[in-house]
């Protein structure tokens, strides 16, 4: 079957320090691959996403690539804002067969002052 | 209204109680889900329905009771609940076609339940 494994958390960092947030998967086919975040008292919005290999998802000065030989997608940000602190999901859904995405368990982020 | 909504955003509810959560998806999506999201635990997919159908029900105990109108509104009936089913749901919505770019969801901001 299909499943993600993310970093165990919190990540704590100061701001403007560099993140990592590392996401391996397992999975039949090709799937899609996404990063989504939830911030405090809301539900999860999708951050960034990557349908094939070497395709590279980014927004709000947030990367990730997918890449297909270590089945891998970790997400970057080169410098963090105390706004980013929040939870992480990696996901991914496979293509053909089910759409039913599957969830990594999220990773706590805290950026200090 | 746009995106995912879901109401109420909070709820307190004895055990005796039956209570029901609603989402409303105003993205055109023909998939919708139930998630149950607890402290220190993972994303938990409850049910799934695909054009009204539903596809999945992760041996969810039957005091909780979907129900899906219409491809735009999902219900959560709530009935004899427990303690232990304290917890924030999530409702989301995707588009589920062979041609999609990936499966993408979309996520209300949930309800929070507390159980008493």
């Amino acid at each position: 079957g299909n499943s993600v494994t993310q970093m165990e958390g919190p990540v704590t960092l100061s701001e403007e320090a560099f993140l990592t947030i590392n996401c391996t998967y397992t999975a039949t086919g090709y799937p899609s691959l996404f990063w989504y975040v939830q911030y405090p008292g809301e539900g999860l919005q999708l951050l960034l996403k990557a349908t094939k290999a070497d395709d590279k998802g980014s927004n709000k000065g947030f990367e990730a690539t997918y890449r297909k030989e270590t089945t891998s997608f970790h997400l970057e940000k080169g410098s963090v804002q105390v706004s980013d602190s929040a939870v992480y999901f990696c996901a991914l859904s496979a293509s053909g067969g089910s759409y039913i995405p599957t969830f990594g368990r999220g990773t706590s982020l805290i950026v200090h002052p | 209204e746009t995106g995912v909504t879901q109401t109420p955003r909070h709820l307190v509810m004895g055990m005796t109680n039956k209570k029901s959560l609603k989402c409303e998806q105003h993205l055109g999506h023909n998939a919708m889900y139930w998630y149950k999201q607890s402290a220190k635990k993972p994303l938990e997919l409850m049910f799934v329905y695909n054009f009204k159908e539903q596809t999945e029900n992760n041996s969810v105990p039957s005091r909780f009771s979907p129900e899906c109108p219409n491809s735009s509104h999902l219900f959560l009936h709530l009935h004899t609940l427990q303690p232990e089913d304290s917890a924030l749901y999530l409702c989301a919505s995707s588009q589920d076609r062979a041609d999609s770019t990936g499966y993408e969801q979309y996520f209300g901001p949930g309800t929070r339940l507390t159980v008493t």
